[in-house]
């Protein structure tokens, strides 16, 4: 089974901070997006990545970032974090073979 | 505008039930998922699927590809069905992916 692991399951941060989250996949496969879930909003997309160093707005990606150095490895990061960035944030990775794989998620909040 | 539209949004049923939740798409699409979140839990996937039907335990998925249509059936539900289930289609012409926004169900004991 593909195994998408993030680093943190709870994070709180303070306004105007960066914020890094990670995400790490176990498999070669080339896509890996970031999500965010809200209530009533469903999955909203905010950024994704079809291969090392490539990567696609999704449809919120202001006032986020993504690094991706390495495959296994899709970074999402908040350049100066604002209190409407709270949210449910979501990694996952796509393959044919599999589909879709998401991590646990990370809850962030910040004040 | 949704290219993955879900219904019904809310869904309570009494244990037992047949249930069906559909989902429309409006593009090409080389595959659709149906994916399943628990109360505070991750998401999971429960089918990947193109075309016709696929069947894992009580759960079943089809897929009409000219009408662009899925349904998921859930057959004898179980308050532990209670979950939301999204419908995801990866698009067959560039590298796009859409979400549904959910289907809330609840399973009454």
């Amino acid at each position: 089974d593909v195994k998408v692991t993030q680093s943190s399951r709870y994070l709180v941060k303070r306004t105007g901070e960066k914020v890094f989250l990670e995400c790490v996949q176990d498999m070669d496969h080339e896509n890996m997006f970031w999500y965010r879930q809200d209530p009533g909003l469903g999955l909203r997309l905010i950024y994704f990545s079809y291969d090392v160093k490539m990567k696609e707005k999704g449809d919120i990606p202001e006032g986020y970032s993504v690094s991706r150095e390495k495959k296994e490895r899709f970074s999402l990061i908040l350049e100066s974090a604002s209190t409407n960035q709270t949210s449910m944030y979501l990694c996952g990775n796509w393959s044919p073979n599999y589909g879709y794989t998401f991590g646990s998620g990370t809850r962030l909040t910040v004040v | 505008k949704n290219e993955v539209e879900q219904s019904p949004q809310n869904l309570t049923a009494q244990e037992g039930e047949f249930i069906t939740i559909n989902c429309s798409y409006s593009v090409g699409i080389s595959a659709l998922h149906w994916l399943q979140q628990h109360p505070g839990g991750g998401i999971v996937s429960l089918f990947m699927l193109s075309s016709g039907k696929k069947k894992h335990g009580r759960l079943i998925a089809t897929i009409n590809i000219q009408e662009k249509h899925s349904s998921l059936h859930i057959t004898a539900s179980h308050p532990r069905d209670s979950a939301v289930y999204i419908c995801a289609v990866r698009a067959n012409t560039g590298n796009q992916f859409y979400f549904g926004t959910g289907t809330s169900l609840t399973v009454i004991p």
